[in-house]
């Protein structure tokens, strides 16, 4: 069984603040993928990174996948109140063969004061 | 066009009871997914379709949980003798095919309580 663990749980910023959330696993990914839940929604996909060392930028957003494909971490710069939210990484099996099954890590639960 | 829908968005029902919930896809979408959230974590994997067979149920916690796709659209999960433990968030997901570079389009979910 696959697990991603991330960290850290709950994380409680000012406005304006950097940040930076790990997703960690013992095993391989195919792919990593990070999603934003707001409260009584589903997730919604920010991005997908499928090459080992690939870092991908969205607007104030960094999501690196690290050269193992074990790893990834999200980081927000100058974090805004309308950044909170629960953020979860999922990744798919590299040895798997039920495309598109996703693994996801617990969740960061994140709150940006103002 | 229309996103993932889930019905009933609400079900309160009791222990021992029978439940059905419902998603529809996004229109034509081949690959249909099912998970589980419970308060405080990360969302579970159940059970995926690939059109109308389901290509991997390894996720379903036992026997009580069944789920169809008779027509390969709209999507029911079905679980029997509920028990409190079942109460959690269900999630339905859809993409345009089972790859792992296509985006996984979630509905807001059916939240089940049992009491």
């Amino acid at each position: 069984t696959q697990l991603l663990e991330q960290s850290p749980q709950f994380l409680s910023i000012q406005e304006g603040e950097n940040l930076t959330v790990y997703c960690n696993s013992s095993s391989v990914f195919s792919s990593l993928q990070w999603y934003r839940q707001e409260p009584g929604e589903g997730p919604v996909l920010l991005v997908t990174v499928v090459t080992g060392g690939e870092v991908k930028k969205l607007k104030r957003l960094t999501f690196q996948f690290g050269d193992a494909r074990k790893d990834s971490s999200l980081h927000i710069t100058a974090a805004q109140p309308g950044d909170t939210g629960l953020y979860l990484c999922a990744g798919e099996d590299a040895g798997g063969t039920s495309y598109g099954k996703l693994t996801f890590g617990q969740g960061t639960i994140l709150t940006v004061h103002p | 066009g229309a996103g993932v829908s889930q019905t009933p968005s609400n079900k309160v029902t009791e222990k021992g009871k029978y439940v059905e919930l419902r998603c529809d896809p996004i229109s034509g979408h081949t690959a249909l997914y099912w998970y589980r959230q419970s308060l405080g974590q990360g969302p579970e994997f159940l059970i995926y379709f690939q059109g109308t067979g389901a290509a991997d149920d390894s996720g379903l916690p036992n026997d009580r949980f069944f789920a169809v796709r008779p027509e390969g659209s709209v999507s029911t999960l079905k679980i029997q003798r509920t028990e409190r433990g079942d109460s959690a968030v269900y999630l339905c997901a859809s993409s345009l095919t089972p790859t792992s570079w296509e985006t996984q389009y979630f509905g807001p979910g059916t939240r089940l309580l049992v009491l």
